[in-house]
């Protein structure tokens, strides 16, 4: 079982530019979650989506927007990359019964 | 609303030698409490996680967390240090939504 993939595993991209990052899970389950992960600031809540069809803003939503057509898939776009979007990228996905969230391997992105 | 504070951002022990790493927490409802593990570069592991069926959590790899209502704290502890536990750990509460601490890196030396 993969669990949650994610990629890139790294990019380095320039500003002004779109970037999609990828993200899958095989686990069925219903709601998935991107962070950011900064220096002393530990994982931020990007977007989340409570199920296939429906998304939610987190605590840091702007500069990204997401998409969730189906249960497995959960994309992360910036649509004009910035320097400050420089971080690491998680996704997650959590099955709602047990509360526990399982995370992929993270995406580098280094916006210049 | 909730939040988390690990009160030690680097943390340093030898190996053979327990561990402590701090969490306490501020919840308006009973929360659920996690301790995740990121090893560098790689994603985050769930260690344990407390919902209060008892206030002593035993997780992987040996640590264990105690949950104290009274001093709002869940902190995170192993009898014995290894090498491979130098980690960053994330202490975590959720009644809704997860909130992250910022994180404590543990060192361990030889």
């Amino acid at each position: 079982i993969a669990g949650i993939t994610q990629a890139p595993t790294s990019q380095i991209l320039a500003a002004g530019r779109r970037m999609t990052l990828r993200c899958t899970q095989d686990m069925r389950h219903n709601a998935m979650y991107w962070y950011r992960q900064d220096l002393g600031l530990g994982l931020r809540l990007i977007h989340y989506s409570n199920t296939a069809g429906t998304t939610g803003k987190g605590e840091v939503p702007d500069g990204y927007s997401v998409s969730r057509a189906n249960t497995d898939d959960f994309p992360l776009t910036l649509a004009s990359a910035v320097p400050s979007q420089t971080s690491v990228y998680f996704c997650a996905s959590s099955d709602g019964t047990q509360g526990i969230q399982y995370f992929g391997a993270g995406t580098r992105l280094s916006v210049l | 609303a909730q939040s988390v504070t690990q009160l030690d951002s680097h943390v340093s022990v030898s190996e053979g030698t327990p561990v402590l790493l701090r969490c306490n927490y501020s919840s308006s409802y009973s929360p659920s409490l996690f301790w995740y593990v990121q090893h560098p570069n790689k994603g985050l592991q769930l260690l344990l996680k407390y919902t209060s069926a008892a206030t002593l959590v035993k997780g992987i790899n040996g640590f264990e967390a105690e949950f104290k209502k009274s001093e709002t704290s869940f902190h995170l502890t192993k009898p014995s240090a290894h090498m491979s536990d130098a980690a960053e750990y994330f202490c975590v509460v959720s009644d809704r939504d997860f909130i992250f601490g910022t994180g404590t890196r543990l060192q361990v030396f030889p």
